[in-house]
């Protein structure tokens, strides 16, 4: 089984709609992340959590909200999707030492906002 | 001016070729830099990883930093087709987790 797991996959909503996009990890990581991708701009983070109770805004947070149900769960919210939000969103981990320098990407959730 | 320039390509070479994969960036705070492969449809995965300025070779790998220039790369010998991917540097400063990406340069290792 993939240590980091997102749902959807692929999902296709319309303008104003409220998403709810979901990342699971089995690696007992600490930290999550969530980035988003588009063509020509690489990955920008959204927003991150280093514990629970600790949830930080990213570079471009404005339209998305988060909540850390769990150490294993972190999802990410559009509460009114706009077509600008379409992209490839990926979830990650990572440990708290120094020297673990990994993120662990999971597959990504591909939304079109229409 | 973004904090982290990498040039997107697309870049085409046939197999065999050494390729050189380059990123800039203007935050001399940064300290530890790190270059991501990502397949088509998959998620990034952590390819090399450097501490402050110097070489690391893996295999047919190597990555350079030269903190003075502002400059990291990557090189891949004796490319194969299963090199084919795109590839994106990563770096952020030292007490932090937040990393910072460059955009990723599609590269095709052509038979």
């Amino acid at each position: 089984d993939a240590d980091v797991t997102q749902t959807p996959r692929n999902r296709i909503t319309k303008t104003g709609k409220r998403i709810m996009l979901e990342c699971s990890q089995t690696k007992g990581h600490d930290r999550m992340y969530w980035y988003r991708q588009d063509p020509g701009l690489g990955l920008r983070l959204i927003y991150y959590s280093f514990d629970v109770k600790d949830i930080n805004k990213g570079e471009i947070s404005d339209g998305y909200s988060v909540s850390r149900q769990a150490q294993a769960k972190f999802s990410l919210s559009l509460e009114s999707a706009i077509p600008n939000q379409t992209a490839l969103y990926f979830c990650a981990t990572s440990g708290v030492r120094e020297d673990e320098e990994t993120q662990y990407f999971g597959p990504g959730t591909r939304l079109l906002v229409l | 001016q973004k904090e982290v320039e990498q040039d997107p390509g697309p870049l085409s070479v046939p197999e065999g070729a050494i390729v050189s994969l380059n990123c800039t960036y203007s935050n001399s705070a940064f300290q530890y830099f790190m270059w991501y492969r990502q397949y088509s449809r998959k998620g990034p995965e952590l390819l090399m990883y450097t501490y402050s300025s110097g070489n690391k070779e893996d295999g047919r790998f190597t990555a350079q930093v030269d903190k003075s220039s502002k400059y990291i790369s990557l090189f891949i010998r004796d490319s194969q087709p299963s090199d084919s991917a795109t590839y994106l540097c990563a770096m952020r400063w030292g007490g932090a987790q937040k990393l910072v990406f460059g955009q990723g340069t599609r590269l095709t290792i052509n038979p």
